[in-house]
């Protein structure tokens, strides 16, 4: 049981802005940064987002991150089809629990 | 190129050990901490394993402490799991992924634990 919560599912139109929360804690979101995957159907997952709002070099600029408090969030403007896919948040936790904790996972639909 | 390749995983019996390879390529890998991270069918991503670039820190999911045990041999550039105790929930996608940031990652091998 994932202790970052993501809703099930997102949709948009081509064009559109979709935007995915993620909730967490003051031990892990409160206090590290969050980094965001995207893994496309039958294909493992790969870096979108790290440190809050850093894109690797080759991620288009539309995909943009932002965090608050114990939250965070993924954006995704001018949506595109080759945009749907799943996207997990994820982050260090300070508790005994383990170390990097993944989120619940959120499956963006363009309809 | 920056590549990881995963191997040896396989239809098993609950009970029995698997190892699990990882083979890294396009990059100086005894300077990274190296993770395992695991996807049951049609579900989520769940955190594994982690292990320092010198192999003195390991860190595991309670979900496997005790039974899977992680470490790397930098003169090969390659990454273990190795799992005991194998239960059908440990049935999974098996990813192995660089650094704190977990990027890249390889293109997993598949364990399924079943009688």
């Amino acid at each position: 049981q994932s202790v970052l919560t993501q809703p099930p599912s997102a949709s948009g139109t081509p064009g559109q802005r979709v935007t995915i929360s993620c909730s967490g804690s003051s031990s892990n979101i409160g206090s590290n940064t969050v980094n965001w995957y995207q893994q496309l159907p039958g294909t493992a997952p790969k870096l979108l987002i790290y440190s809050n709002n850093q894109r690797p070099s080759g991620v288009p600029d539309r995909f943009s991150g932002s965090k608050s408090g114990t939250s965070a969030s993924l954006a995704i403007s001018g949506l595109q089809s080759e945009d749907e896919a799943d996207y997990y948040c994820a982050t260090w936790d300070d508790s005994l629990n383990g170390p990097y904790v993944f989120g619940t996972g959120t499956k963006v639909t363009v309809l | 190129e920056v590549q990881l390749v995963e191997f040896g995983g396989g239809l098993v019996k609950p009970g029995v050990s698997l190892r699990l390879s990882c083979a890294a390529s396009g990059f100086t890998f005894s300077s990274y901490t190296m993770n395992w991270v695991r996807q049951a069918p049609g579900k989520g991503l769940e955190w594994v394993s982690s292990i320092s670039s010198g192999s003195s820190d390991k860190y595991y999911a309670d979900s496997v402490k005790g039974r899977f045990t992680i470490s790397r041999d930098n003169a090969k550039n390659s990454l273990y799991l190795q799992m005991n105790s194998l239960r059908v929930e440990d049935t999974a996608v098996y990813y192995c992924a660089r650094d704190s940031t977990f990027d890249p990652w390889g293109q997993g091998t598949l364990v399924t634990v079943s009688s």
